[in-house]
C-alpha cells in the first residue's frame, strides 16, 4: 500500500534563510511524486514533479527536491525563503494505477519571520 | 485561459439541507476529480469522472453523497442531507487525459459550513 508522510506539520524560518520541508514516501511501484503549495482560501498549486527522470527536481519560485530511493524521501528545499512562501505545503505519491491511488500528505505549513 | 472554476466559494446550509458543489474544468480536460479537505489535514480522494461516467467513487462515503459529470455542462457533487461533519472544504481538479502521474489542476475550492 502506498502513503506518504510529512514528518512536520509546521516549520517557521526566517526570511532569507533556507527552507527544508520533508517528506518520505513507500510505494511498491517506482512512484511519481509532487509537491504542491496552497495559499490560504486557494486551490493548490503544482511547484515541482519527480517521474523517474533526474533524480534532482526544480521547480517554480526556487524551490527544488531531491528524489532518493534508499532513503524513500522527497524533500523540498529552498536556499533562501521569502515572505511569499508562507503557505500550506503537500507532499503526493502516485503509483499510475489508479486515481485513489495518488495519496497526499497531510500538509506542512511554513511560517516565514521577518 | 480560464483555469478550474468552482462555486460556489463559500457555502451555508443547516443540518437537513442539501448542498450543490460546481466544477469546470480548465478548457480541453475531459477528467474531474473531486478531493474533500479537513481541517489540519490533507486531501481525500472522494471521486474520479471522465464526461457521463463515474471511473473511481472507492473514496466516497456511500450515503448521502453523489457525483456526475455530464456531457455538458459542470461536474456536480451532491451531499443530501447534510450533517455537521460534513463541514469541510471540497476542491475539484482536472486533467487532460487519463495519466495519474501528471499533475492535476486545482479549483480554489468550495468551503462548506453546516450549520
Amino acid at each position: 500500500a502506498q502513503s506518504v508522510t510529512q514528518l512536520d506539520s509546521h516549520v517557521s524560518v526566517s526570511e532569507g534563510t533556507p527552507v527544508l520541508l520533508r517528506c518520505n514516501y513507500s510505494s511498491s511501484y517506482s512512484p511519481s511524486l509532487f509537491w504542491y503549495v496552497q495559499h490560504p482560501n486557494k486551490g493548490l498549486q503544482l511547484l515541482l514533479k519527480y517521474t523517474s527522470a533526474a533524480t534532482l527536481v526544480k521547480g517554480i519560485n526556487g524551490f527544488e527536491a531531491e528524489f532518493k530511493k534508499s532513503e524513500t524521501s522527497f524533500h523540498l528545499t529552498k536556499p533562501s525563503a521569502h515572505m511569499s512562501d508562507a503557505a500550506e505545503y503537500f507532499c503526493v505519491v502516485s503509483d499510475d494505477s489508479s486515481a485513489s491511488k495518488i495519496i497526499f500528505g497531510s500538509g506542512t505549513r511554513l511560517s516565514i519571520r521577518p | 485561459n480560464a483555469g478550474v472554476m468552482q462555486n460556489p466559494r463559500h457555502l451555508v446550509r443547516r443540518r437537513g439541507q442539501e448542498a450543490r458543489l460546481r466544477c469546470s474544468p480548465m478548457k480541453g480536460h475531459s477528467h474531474v476529480y473531486w478531493y474533500r479537505q479537513l481541517p489540519e489535514e490533507g486531501l481525500k480522494f472522494m471521486v474520479y469522472l471522465q464526461k457521463e461516467n463515474i471511473i473511481d467513487e472507492s473514496g466516497m462515503p456511500k450515503e448521502r453523497f453523489s457525483a456526475e459529470f455530464p456531457k455538458e455542462g459542470p461536474s456536480i457533487l451532491r451531499i443530501q442531507q447534510v450533517v455537521r461533519g460534513d463541514s469541510a472544504a471540497y476542491f475539484c481538479a482536472s486533467s487532460r487525459v487519463e495519466d495519474y502521474n501528471s499533475p492535476l489542476h486545482f479549483g480554489n475550492g468550495t468551503r462548506l459550513t453546516v450549520t
